[in-house]
């Protein structure tokens, strides 16, 4: 999608332990957002940065999760602690120079 | 919540013209609408956007009514691999511009 990629593709985890994922837009998007879907779910948004601020962090399930972005491309999405309720396929987006949200592959995490 | 409805599921024979309808009964001015599609295990790929005039790309036509309640993507010869699950979203007028997904259309294009 547009050069949108992320890492990893498949992440197994024990509860309790901490995850990183992370999402690589090509040079020039500007805006990028993290979306998660549940099993059987839609997706729901999670948060938005512009440049390297997140001006809309209201998806964000719990103080669990973070994200950071860093020279205004890649952005970590960190997950503390996970819980089986975590289980699911985090979907990175990002926007060019239009306001078109092109998504990558998606990480699809599993917590045991 | 998400601003539009959809019909929950849709079949249509391959080859033929594929019509997926979109209420968004209280879309504001400058609000677009989008769709997108979700193919198994695959991140949602974008199709078409529009606000007031009726849009065609290589993938997809849309068409907006004229009070802008809705509208219709058109897959104008559909094939096996057009089996999806189809998004309309009404991109939210904010800042943010996040999208908000509701349960979409899954087509089934049939042999």
């Amino acid at each position: 999608g547009a050069g949108v990629s992320q890492s990893p593709s498949n992440k197994v985890t024990e509860k309790g332990k901490d995850v990183e994922l992370r999402c690589d837009p090509i040079s020039g998007h500007t805006a990028l957002y993290w979306y998660r879907q549940s099993l059987g779910q839609g997706l729901e948004f999670l948060i938005y940065f512009q440049g390297n601020s997140a001006p809309d962090k209201s998806g964000l399930p719990s103080d669990r999760f973070s994200a950071e972005r860093t020279g205004g491309s890649v952005s970590t999405l960190t997950i503390q602690r996970t819980q089986q309720e975590d289980s699911a396929v985090y979907l990175c987006a990002a926007t060019g120079y239009g306001e078109t949200q092109y998504f990558g592959p998606g990480t699809r995490l599993l917590v045991l | 919540d998400a601003k539009t409805t959809q019909p929950t599921s849709m079949d249509c024979a391959e080859g033929r013209a594929a019509n997926l309808p979109c209420n968004h009964s209280t879309i504001s001015g400058n609000e677009y609408v989008y769709w997108y599609r979700q193919i198994h295990s695959q991140g949602p790929q974008y199709i078409i956007h529009g606000l007031k005039n009726n849009e065609t790309n290589e993938m997809a036509s849309l068409i907006i009514t004229e009070d802008r309640k809705s509208s219709t993507l058109i897959l104008p010869h559909a094939t096996l691999r057009d089996t999806a699950v189809y998004y309309c979203i009404v991109r939210v007028g904010s800042n943010t511009g996040k999208l908000i997904f509701g349960q979409g259309t899954t087509l089934q294009v049939k042999p």
